[in-house]
């Protein structure tokens, strides 16, 4: 049972443009959410995250935006960098545990120069 | 900044051995956590510890072991190594407590390929 899902597994964006990543949950106890970025061979970093008590957050180029009724989450960058070009991965905390992340599958952006 | 580090980038072992896989912290991070990553699968929890000695199980636990003697040493073990624990392991911390986003702290990865 996949409690959070990224139904895109790629995302291929012009640099300048503006990359929106989406992500969905099932699980409506999750309270807390996250995004991290993983380059090939590194670890995920910590991008930027969202209480359930916030509809939006932003820092600098990067702005998540929660939809808690219909379960809902997703990370605009703007504008997009060659540098950005990287997995994304959606996490969900809450729900339970005070401790466990749950992630989805992650979504592959490409952006081209 | 946060510094997880983990023993090895690259290892190569053999099916039935025992291997061991380490993760350090420097942060003094209560809670710390061992995931494996596999294509199209995402991240999947193993085993977390959210204090020294104690541990719990995560979503795949099955044919790993955990040991946290000191706070800020974590270490997955495989008890005897298959073919299908071949992946990509990613070990991460965190400050403990709730009530706030605390997001984990990824080290590098250990590529484990089992023969």
């Amino acid at each position: 049972d996949q409690q959070v899902k990224q139904n895109s597994p790629s995302l291929s964006v012009q640099e300048g443009r503006i990359s929106i990543l989406n992500c969905d949950y099932t699980n409506s106890m999750f309270d807390y959410f996250l995004w991290y970025k993983k380059y090939p061979a590194e670890g995920p970093t910590f991008l930027i995250s969202i209480s359930s008590i916030k509809d939006k957050n932003e820092d600098g180029r990067f702005t998540v935006f929660l939809n808690k009724s219909a379960k809902h989450l997703s990370l605009h960058i703007v504008p997009s960098q060659p540098g950005d070009s990287a997995v994304y991965f959606c996490a969900a905390s809450g729900g339970g545990s005070n401790y466990k992340l749950t992630f989805g599958k992650g979504t592959l952006l490409t952006v081209n120069p | 900044d946060v510094k997880v580090t983990q023993s090895s980038r690259y290892l190569v072992k053999r099916t039935g051995e025992k291997v061991f896989l380490e993760c350090v912290q420097d942060m003094d991070h209560e809670n710390m956590f061992w995931y494996r990553q596999d294509p199209g699968l995402g991240l999947r929890l193993i085993y977390f510890s959210y204090d020294v000695k104690m541990k719990e199980k995560g979503d795949i636990p099955e044919g790993y072991s955990v040991s946290r003697e000191k706070k800020e040493r974590f270490s997955l073990i495989l008890e005897s190594a298959s073919t299908n624990q071949t992946s990509m392991y990613l070990c991460a911390s965190r400050v403990g407590g709730t009530g706030q986003i605390q997001p984990q702290h990824f080290g590098d990865g250990t590529r484990l390929s089992i023969l």
